[in-house]
């Protein structure tokens, strides 16, 4: 079966602080690869998607960048942490059609 | 951008009553999807309506589109604790678009 990891569960990050946030999938190959940012009380934002190695698709702009050296690895970057950066950060994945996305448990990242 | 709206925002209900949550949304779609989410953790898919279907059920979930009125409800049936959560709903645009838009979540509490 298919599963889905990611980690940290919580970081707590200085402003100005690099920051890299993982995220890896089993039991799958050529995933479509989605990272949300979820705000307290809000819905998801979608900040980056991924169809394969090396394909990034960017839907804000933003302090942040994704990197998927690999299949099923997907990263999230910052070279310099924003206190706006902080939030609960969501990995997912889907096959080739793009439904349903599995969500991983997230990272709560503080920026302090 | 096309974004799905729920409401009501929160819900508390008693165990064993109905719960029933709308979501609205802005231009066509190929589907709409529900998502449930505990507190803390990621998003669990529930159901998926294709945009030429009207109704569909899956265990004490019922979820219905109106694409006239670009709207669609969640009914969960004779509620349990357990289904104290967070409700997303979440609309995929066109064929070919691997990417969901959210809306904010329903809080539902289900009081024993």
């Amino acid at each position: 079966s298919q599963t889905i990891h990611q980690w940290p569960a919580t970081l707590v990050q200085p402003v100005g602080s690099p920051l890299s946030l993982e995220c890896t999938v089993e039991g799958t190959s050529n995933p479509n690869l989605y990272w949300y940012r979820q705000a307290a009380g809000r819905g998801l934002q979608l900040l980056f998607y991924s169809v394969g190695i090396g394909q990034i698709s960017s839907e804000v702009p933003q302090n942040l960048s994704a990197s998927r050296p690999q299949d099923r690895q997907f990263i999230l970057s910052s070279k310099k942490l924003l206190l706006s950066d902080s939030g609960f950060y969501l990995c997912a994945w889907a096959g080739p059609g793009g439904e349903p996305q599995h969500f991983g448990d997230g990272t709560r990242l503080s920026i302090l | 951008s096309q974004q799905g709206e729920e409401d009501p925002q929160a819900l508390s209900i008693q165990e064993g009553e109905n719960a029933t949550m709308n979501c609205s949304y802005k231009t066509s779609i190929n589907n709409l999807q529900w998502y449930r989410q505990n507190s803390g953790r990621g998003l669990v898919h529930l159901i998926l309506i294709r945009s030429n279907e009207r109704e569909k059920h899956s265990g004490r979930l019922r979820v219905t589109l109106d694409t006239s009125k670009k709207s669609s409800s969640l009914l969960i049936t004779a509620s349990r604790a357990a289904d104290t959560a967070s409700y997303f709903c979440a609309v995929r645009r066109g064929y070919g678009n691997n990417r969901l838009a959210f809306g904010k979540g329903n809080q539902v509490v289900v009081i024993p």
